[in-house]
């Protein structure tokens, strides 16, 4: 069975453009996650997903940051305008419920420029 | 704030030498307590997870202890092997909002 998947592997971009990740999360699982990972540092959660509700946004910059999960599987998350500051590893996670195990996808890598 | 500590920050292992990780956390009220390994480049992956009740759990060569009574846990790695090279992040949940406190991480480089 496939595990976590997210698109682009890799992004550079400009600062004050946008860009957009994508994550398929594990079939059947009605948690999906996403983070931010800082090099040497932990992830941190910018937003928790209940089937498509959003259960836990309280970390995403919402003047800039956006996120939807459609159908309640595939997400997007989207950072309109990007800034130097949002270089880092953007990870999608996966559970079958909240508080169970979660699964993590190989990240996007972003580097504004 | 709930908050994980780690140490050490990065240490340096001989291939088949044994190493001792350490997580120190405040998170409360505690509902769990993960270790999870992440390669370079890969999201990271869980390696023992553990309740209040439990206060040890093996996985293959990784031996995690907690002591829920003084909030500390270790992941003890044995025969460290040139695969172990990653970093190891403790991960504490709660149990009153479902969040999860994640440490910076321990970056274990095993040398031949």
């Amino acid at each position: 069975e496939a595990g976590v998947v997210q698109s682009p592997r890799y992004k550079i971009i400009e600062k004050k453009q946008p860009v957009a990740f994508w994550c398929n999360p594990i079939s059947g699982h009605n948690t999906l996650y996403w983070y931010r990972q800082n090099l040497g540092q932990g992830p941190e959660l910018l937003i928790r997903y209940e089937n498509e509700e959003a259960v836990d946004d309280s970390q995403l910059p919402k003047d800039r940051f956006s996120a939807e999960r459609l159908k309640g599987v595939d997400s997007t998350l989207k950072i309109q305008p990007a800034e130097l500051g949002d270089s880092a590893v953007y990870l999608c996670a996966s559970s079958l419920r909240v508080q169970e195990t979660q699964y993590f996808g190989p990240g996007t890598r972003l580097l504004v420029l | 704030k709930n908050q994980v500590e780690q140490s050490p920050q990065s240490l340096i292992i001989l291939e088949g030498k044994n190493c001792t990780l350490q997580c120190n956390y405040t998170v409360s009220p505690f509902s769990n307590l993960r270790w999870y390994k992440q390669d370079t480049g890969r999201g990271p992956v869980s390696l023992t997870i553990m309740t209040f009740s439990e206060n040890t759990k093996s996985n293959g060569r990784y031996t995690a202890t907690l002591d829920a009574d003084t909030k500390q846990s270790s992941l003890h790695i044995t025969a460290s092997q040139l695969s172990d090279s990653a970093s190891y992040i403790c991960v504490v949940g709660s149990s009153n909002d479902y969040k999860l406190s994640f440490g910076a991480g321990t970056t274990v480089t095993v040398r031949a």
